[in-house]
């Protein structure tokens, strides 16, 4: 079975300070891995995902297999970062998506 | 290009009422995603269409829950008939193909509350 847990339920980071958002998962095959964000009053949508190896926004996710993670980070928070989060897992060959319960992160000024 | 289409955006009902979700999914996409959102967790996927066949209901309590994909476009979800803990958002996604490397997109979401 597929899961995907996010321990920190919120987040709050001063502006220009490190950030890093925390996805741990299961997954008996080879995962696809994503990071979804939703910011206020907007849709859902694609931050980044881990077989681009982009860098989306200033942010970066890598899949790290062996501690089953896919954690984001930025460098240096900025104030319009602040929006809810979520890691997303997906079966290769079905497409099917699990989401984590999603991490809220605000950047105080 | 125009994105996902979702109506209504906002229904009130109560527990035993009947209620329908519609989606119009972005032109071309063959797949399409119908998501449960209860206050404070992820999106749970309920039901996944490839055209206008079913790739996945494994989740759907399909007691009270059906959805159906007519001519591989538009897209209705119904619930009948409704319990409180049915109260969530209800989001459409669709993607190009399926296969998890392309990108979901999705629609504004339905947010029902049941009484």
């Amino acid at each position: 079975a597929q899961r995907v847990t996010q321990p920190e339920k919120l987040l709050s980071v001063f502006k220009g300070a490190p950030v890093e958002l925390k996805c741990n998962y299961s997954y008996s095959g080879s995962p696809e891995l994503f990071w979804y964000v939703q910011y206020s009053r907007q849709r859902l949508q694609l931050l980044l995902r881990h077989i681009s190896r982009e860098s989306i926004k200033g942010f970066t996710a890598d899949l790290n297999k062996g501690e089953t993670s896919f954690h984001l980070k930025k460098p240096f928070a900025q104030e319009e970062d602040s929006a809810m989060y979520y890691c997303a897992l997906s079966d290769f060959d079905a497409g099917k998506s699990t989401f984590g319960d999603g991490t809220t992160l605000t950047v105080k000024p | 290009e125009a994105g996902v289409a979702q109506s209504p955006r906002y229904k009130i009902i109560e527990k035993r009422q009947s209620v329908a979700f519609w989606c119009n999914p972005i032109s071309g996409h063959a797949t399409l995603y119908w998501y449960q959102q209860i206050l404070g967790q992820g999106p749970k996927l309920l039901i996944q269409f490839q055209n206008n066949g079913v790739v996945d209901d494994s989740q759907l309590p399909k007691d009270r829950f059906s959805a159906e994909r007519l001519k591989g476009v538009d897209s209705t979800l119904k619930i009948q008939p409704a319990k409180l803990e049915d109260s969530a958002v209800y989001l459409c996604a669709s993607s190009l193909v399926r296969g998890s490397s392309y990108e979901q997109y999705f629609g504004p979401g339905t947010r029902l509350t049941v009484t």
